[in-house]
C-alpha cells in the first residue's frame, strides 16, 4: 500500500525557513515523478515544484528564488525547503505522485504550515 | 487566477446527474491527460479519475469523465449526499513544465 506521509514545524516566523518531509511507503521514490502542491485556506491548488527521480527538479517560478527540493533515496524521503517565508506562504502542503505521463496518482495527507510571529 | 478554468460551485439533489466543467488550453488539457480530485471536507484529496476517464480501482462508476479538445467535464450520477465535497481537475502543462489546476468546485447535494 502506497503511503505519502508529510511532516514539518507547524508554525513558523516570518522570514525564517521552512523544511518539510515526506516520507514514502510502498513505493520506491526512484521512480515518477514526487511533486509538492500546497493549498491556502479557502483557496485552490497550487503546484510548488517537482522533482523527478533522475534528480531533475522544477520550481514554481513564483517561488524559485526562496524554494527548493530535495531527495534521499536511502531514507525514501522527499524535501522542501522555503526560504523567508511571509503570510502568503501559509497553506497545507501535500506531496503527490505522480507518473511519466503526467497523471497523479497519490497524495499525502497534508501538512499545514501557518506563518506567523 | 488559476490556469484551468471550474465553476466555483454546483449543486443537485440526491438521484440526480450533475456535471463539472473544466477549461484549459492546447498546453495543457489539449494536450496531456485530465485527472479529477474529490476533496471531503477536511480531508486530503483522493484521485477520481486518471488519463481523462479512467477509475482508479474502488472508485464507484457513478463517476464518469470526458475530454474533448481543450475542455474536459466531469458527471456524477445517482447523486448522494457522500459526494458533497470540492472536486479539482488538473492535468500537465507543456509550456509552464507544470501541473497546473482548476480553482475547484464546491458541489451541494441539496
Amino acid at each position: 500500500q502506497v503511503q505519502l506521509q508529510e511532516s514539518g514545524p507547524g508554525l513558523v516566523k516570518p522570514s525564517e525557513t521552512l523544511t518539510l518531509t515526506c516520507s514514502v511507503t510502498g513505493v520506491s521514490i526512484r521512480s515518477s515523478y514526487w511533486t509538492w502542491i500546497r493549498q491556502a485556506p479557502g483557496k485552490g491548488m497550487e503546484w510548488v515544484g517537482y522533482i523527478y527521480h533522475t534528480g531533475t527538479s522544477n520550481l514554481n517560478p513564483s517561488l524559485k528564488s526562496r524554494a527548493a527540493i530535495s531527495m534521499d533515496t536511502s531514507k525514501n524521503q522527499l524535501s522542501l525547503i522555503l526560504r523567508s517565508v511571509t503570510s502568503a506562504d501559509t497553506a497545507i502542503y501535500h506531496c503527490v505522485r505522480a507518473l511519466n505521463n503526467g497523471d497523479i496518482d497519490y497524495w499525502g495527507q497534508g501538512t499545514l504550515v501557518t506563518v506567523s510571529s | 487566477q488559476s490556469v484551468l478554468t471550474q465553476p466555483p460551485s454546483a449543486s443537485g439533489t440526491p438521484g440526480q446527474r450533475v456535471t463539472i466543467s473544466c477549461s484549459g488550453s492546447t498546453s495543457n488539457i489539449g494536450s496531456n491527460p485530465v485527472n479529477w480530485h474529490q476533496q471531503l471536507p477536511g480531508t486530503a484529496p483522493k484521485v477520481l479519475i486518471q488519463s481523462n476517464n479512467q477509475r482508479p480501482s474502488g472508485v464507484p462508476d457513478r463517476f464518469s469523465a470526458s475530454k474533448s479538445g481543450t475542455s474536459a467535464s466531469l458527471a456524477i450520477s445517482g447523486l448522494q449526499s457522500d459526494d458533497e465535497a470540492d472536486y479539482h481537475c488538473s492535468a500537465w502543462d507543456d509550456s509552464l513544465n507544470a501541473w497546473v489546476f482548476g480553482g475547484g468546485t464546491k458541489l451541494t447535494v441539496l
